[in-house]
Parts: structure tokens; sequence; C-alpha cells
């Protein structure tokens, strides 16, 4: 079964520092394009950042530019996301997404549940 | 920065068609998604390059792009299809989401 399982989320200090995984399985991972996309509490979908298959182009939303990193280890088939210099508006719900095809021209087909992030002092 | 405008909601009879429309600048010159995303659920990729479904999408929802706007159709409309819908589209490796329109069915 094609699965993504996110984790790391919590509470945490503004200022604070957070780091987000998301475990692949059940597809050749190292082959996909991924991305992390977040939804805060009752609110839309955020595209926050992207990452090629082997890491070659990485891209960030302005929101989250120079504050957040995204990574990969494909010998783990994981997904990273460091957030550093959190604030309360990076509140709530952390999605890891798979480009389709491997390519952002087919769209996000897989998506994990999700792992919560609040931050509040 | 490039912006998807969708309307808030959007009401439809069952058995009726129901169209969700998403507004940008030359959109129709950009490949459009569309997400289905219920209650405390992951989204979901209903349409990908306009008008494509995935594997397992019935065929009663149907996407096209053109001009500015894209539009979701779904064709008879079912209770199991009230849920929030988002469009998608990328602007210079950027993904852009709608605001979100949500889809209610009475």
């Amino acid at each position: 079964e094609v699965q993504l399982v996110e984790s790391g989320g919590g509470l945490v200090k503004p200022g604070g520092s957070l780091r987000l995984s998301c475990a692949a399985s059940g597809f050749t991972f190292s082959s996909y394009s991924m991305n992390w996309v977040r939804q805060a509490p009752g609110k839309g979908l955020e595209w926050v950042s992207s990452i090629s298959s082997r890491s070659s182009y990485i891209y960030y939303a302005d929101s989250v530019k120079g504050r957040f990193t995204i990574s990969r280890d494909n010998a783990k088939n994981s997904l990273y996301l460091q957030m550093d210099s959190l604030r309360a508006d990076d509140t709530g719900v952390y999605y890891c997404a798979r480009d389709q095809l491997g390519s952002s021209d087919y769209g996000m087909d897989v998506w994990g549940q999700g792992t919560t992030v609040t931050v509040s002092s | 920065s490039y912006e998807l405008t969708q309307p808030p909601s959007v009401s439809v009879p069952p058995g009726q068609t129901a169209s969700i429309t998403c507004s940008g600048d030359k959109l129709g010159d950009r490949y459009a998604c569309w997400y289905q995303q219920k209650p405390g659920q992951s989204p979901v990729l209903l349409i990908y390059q306009d008008s494509k479904r995935p594997s397992g999408i019935p065929e009663r929802f149907s996407g096209s792009n053109s001009g500015n706007t894209a539009t979701l159709t779904i064709s008879g409309t079912q209770a199991m299809d009230e849920a929030d819908y988002y469009c998608q589209a990328w602007d210079s490796s950027t993904a852009v989401f709608g605001g979100g329109t949500k889809l209610t069915v009475l």
C-alpha cells in the first residue's frame, strides 16, 4: 500500500524549533518529488515547500523562506521539514504530499494523515 | 504573487450539476488541479492537468480550464460529495492553492 506517515508535530513556544518527518512506503520514494502543505485551523491549504527527487531543486513559500528547511533521505525513504523561528501563524496541520508521476504537472496524488503543530506560549 | 480565487460556497440539490470556479491571471496557460477534502480527512486529488482523473475518481467529476478560469464540474451530485474543494496551480516553482469552496448538497 502506498502510504505517507508524518510525525514530529507538537506544542512549541514562539521562536522555538521543530522537525517534522514523513515516512514513505509502498513506492519508490527516490523517484518522486515531494511537498509539504499546511492548513491552519479552519483555513485553507497552503503550500510550504517542495523538493525534487534527488534534492537538486528546493523551493519555499515566501512565508517560511529563511526559517524552514526541507530535506530528504532517499536511503531511509523519508522527507523532513526543519522549522525554526516558529511563529503563532505557523500553527496548523502539516501534510506531506507526493507529486504524481514524479512531476508537479500531475498534481499531488498521495497525502499523509498530517501532523499538528501548535505554536503558543 | 499569483492568486487563485474561488467562491467561498456553492450549494446544489442532490442529483443536479455543481460547478466550482477558480480564477487566476491567464490560468488557462497553466495546468490546474482540484482536490477534495472532507472534514477531518486529508485532501484527495480529483483532477490534474485541467481535466484528467486519477484512477478511482468517479466519472461524475470533470474539469476544464480556459482563459482565466478553471472549472470543476460534478454531475449528478451526491450527498457524499459535500466537502471543501481546492484548486491549485504552479507559478514560478511555487504551488498556489485557491481559498477553497465549501460544497453543500441540499
